[in-house]
């Protein structure tokens, strides 16, 4: 079957603009979670979703962000009112709920001018 | 909560050479430790993992061992090749919590 997907690839936007990045993990997989990678760092937590509630959602840096996912299945990650240290890649896996083996989708790299 | 550190940040080895990547962990209660490996605009590709209750493991090449009691777990590669060359992330879990708290990385340069 199909890996994690996630759109866009790319996304450039102005500061103070609002954007909305999108997971579609494996079909299957009812566990979800959100990571950022900033420049040439490791990847920082975010958000845990386990079917459609957040148990974990220790890692979003600010209220400016915000996920929510429908269905047991896509995820959207918002982020409000864009800053310029927002700019990182943010990865989305998911994985089965008895199993820790996390699935990586291939990004969305967003740029904040 | 967990914190994982990760040495050295760059490695540099002559192929043929072998390569180990270090990490340590903060929280006993973890117990679960992947590793993934990054290559250039790629996403993270899971290459080995083990579980609190072995200490070792090992995958052709690649091997992973884990010291419980001091809190630290390590990648070896031997008759390391050019397409090792990556950035390699170790992790740590613990179970039921879910979440994987990631090491900062290291960019493992082979040298034909």
């Amino acid at each position: 079957g199909a890996g994690v997907s996630q759109s866009p690839s790319n996304k450039v936007t102005e500061k103070g603009k609002d954007v909305e990045l999108r997971c579609d993990p494996i079909s299957g997989h009812t566990a979800l979670y959100w990571y950022r990678q900033s420049l040439g760092q490791g990847l920082e937590f975010l958000i845990y979703f386990q079917g459609n509630s957040a148990p974990d959602k220790s890692g979003l840096p600010s209220d400016r962000f915000s996920a929510e996912r429908t269905g047991g299945s896509v995820s959207t990650l918002t982020i409000q009112r864009t800053q310029q240290e927002d700019s990182a890649v943010y990865l989305c896996a998911s994985s089965f709920p008895w199993d820790n083996e996390q699935f990586f989708g291939p990004g969305t790299r967003l740029t904040v001018l | 909560g967990e914190n994982v550190e990760q040495h050295p940040s760059t490695l540099s080895v002559q192929e043929g050479d072998s390569a180990v990547i270090k990490c340590t962990y903060s929280d006993s209660a973890s117990n679960y430790f992947p590793w993934y490996k990054q290559e250039l605009g790629k996403r993270p590709q899971l290459i080995i993992d083990i579980r609190s209750n072995v200490g070792e493991k090992k995958d052709q090449r690649i091997a992973v061992t884990l010291n419980k009691t001091a809190k630290h777990f390590s990648l070896h590669i031997t008759e390391t090749q050019p397409e090792d060359s990556a950035v390699y992330f170790c992790a740590a879990s613990i179970q039921g919590a879910q979440k994987l708290v990631f090491g900062q990385g290291t960019r493992l340069t082979i040298n034909p």
